[in-house]
């Protein structure tokens, strides 16, 4: 069962505009929520992060949002850049609910495309 | 600071044949992880450590041994390999937090990858 989903394989924005990626979770004792970015041929890099304590959280160009009764988040990319374009993957861990501690469970990830 | 590496880059095996993935990290983290990606799978952990001669199983531990003797070093081994190894592995580092504050303030939690090993079994 898959504990954290990403919906959209793919996704393709315009340069400039906003890009939206989405993220579900099902296991309620998730309480921190990472976002990674991965380009071709590298391993995954950090993005940004949000706890369970906040609703919105914010790093310059990227922004995650939380919504804890929908067990929903979301990275807004304003505006994207052709650089931006790489495979997102949204991790949780459940850092303070007694459960994997430090463990990350990672959805699938989307590739995102942004077109010059 | 290297940050997290990984040997080998590539590797192509043949059923049944043993190797060892050697990952380094030069942070002082803690945690250490192996991952494995494979195409719509996502990753998944296979095996972690959270410190110096202590090992655990992750989502996908079959088939895999890992030890960690020294507290920069995590090496994964596939004793006899099978075409279903196929993969790409990652390997990743994070620092232990002190406590409740630093979690929440400073994401210390926050994995470091290397840049991951291409593994082929034929």
């Amino acid at each position: 069962d898959q504990q954290v989903k990403q919906n959209s394989p793919s996704l393709s924005v315009q340069e400039g505009r906003i890009s939206i990626l989405n993220c579900d979770y099902t296991n309620s004792m998730f309480d921190y929520f990472l976002w990674y970015k991965k380009y071709p041929a590298e391993g995954p890099t950090f993005l940004i992060s949000i706890s369970s304590i906040k609703d919105k959280n914010e790093d310059g160009r990227f922004t995650v949002f939380l919504n804890k009764s929908a067990k929903h988040l979301s990275l807004h990319i304003v505006p994207s850049q052709p650089g931006d374009s790489a495979v997102y993957f949204c991790a949780a861990s459940a850092v303070f609910s007694g459960g994997s501690n430090y463990k990350l469970t990672f959805g699938k990830g989307t590739l995102l495309t942004v077109n010059p | 600071n290297a940050g997290v590496t990984q040997t080998p880059k590539f590797r192509v095996l043949k059923t049944g044949q043993s190797m060892t993935l050697l990952c380094a990290q030069d942070m002082n983290h803690e945690y250490m992880y192996w991952y494995r990606q494979d195409p719509g799978m996502g990753l998944r952990l296979i095996h972690y450590s959270v410190g110096e001669g202590t090992t655990a199983k992750g989502e996908v531990p079959d088939g895999y041994n890992v030890s960690r003797l020294k507290k920069q070093n995590f090496l994964l081994g596939l004793e006899s390999a099978a075409p279903s190894q196929t993969s790409v592995y990652f390997c990743a580092s994070s620092v232990l937090a002190g406590g409740w504050n630093d979690k929440w303030g400073s994401g210390t939690d926050t994995q470091y990858f290397g840049p991951g090993t291409r593994l082929t079994v034929l």
